[in-house]
């Protein structure tokens, strides 16, 4: 099936940090979200894309669209210790039914440095 | 809290039982996707309802099913369970009109098959 490879798997942050992490597929999306899991709780969206190119910003995050419609990235700026959580990129290839769900990559789990 | 809820937050079958799993959409929402998130992985695609009928279903056996009630609210039935099927199971609620608009998620269901 479709597959998202998102990177890194795991990294480690210091407050105040910049943070990095992107999704890349080799199928092309019309969509593509980007959630925060934390544990015992669903995915809460963070930043939707829905055009090529598009760059979206909420508070600290920024997320882009990339322009082959097969990549995104999300950046964090100025970290805060509340931004430790499991990070999920997912991809929509169209608008309903089997083409409407969302295909999820396997997660950035981000962590403080100790 | 996005207004999705699910029910119940915990649950223990032993292998060969059957479960069901309820999800109340979020207010104004008429589609519900179903996912099953493994531990360590991101969520798949079990089954997407839209007004009462299955709309999209992923890569999963027909003893995954499920309904959808006038309501909006839904369940999803597994029977024969195996050790496997333990995970969460996420719902996810949204509008749909001529597209499908974004995905908000409830909190799941811990499933533990022992």
């Amino acid at each position: 099936g479709q597959q998202l490879n998102q990177s890194p798997q795991s990294m480690f942050i210091q407050e105040g940090e910049d943070v990095s992490m992107n999704c890349t597929s080799s199928s092309i999306f019309n969509t593509w979200l980007w959630y925060k899991q934390d544990p015992g709780e669903g995915p809460v969206l963070l930043i939707a894309l829905y055009k090529a190119g598009e760059l979206t910003s909420n508070g600290r995050l920024t997320a882009q669209f990339g322009i082959t419609r097969k990549d995104s990235f999300l950046n964090i700026s100025a970290s805060i210790p509340s931004d430790v959580g499991i990070y999920f990129c997912a991809g929509q290839l169209g608008y309903g039914g089997s083409q409407g769900n969302l295909i999820f990559g396997k997660g950035t789990k981000l962590s403080v440095k100790p | 809290e996005t207004g999705v809820t699910q029910s119940p937050t915990h649950l223990i079958k032993t292998r060969g039982q059957q479960v069901t799993l309820r999800c109340s959409s979020q207010s104004g929402h008429n589609t519900v996707s179903w996912y099953q998130q493994a531990l360590g992985q991101g969520p798949q695609f079990i089954f997407q309802y839209y007004r009462e009928e299955e709309n999209g279903r992923g890569n999963f056996p027909p003893r995954f099913s499920g309904l959808q009630f006038p309501n909006y609210s839904s369940e999803l039935n597994v029977n024969a369970l195996e050790l496997d099927d333990s995970a969460l199971y996420l719902c996810a609620s949204s509008l749909s009109g001529i597209y499908q608009e974004t995905q908000y998620f409830g909190p799941g269901t811990r499933l533990l098959v022992l």
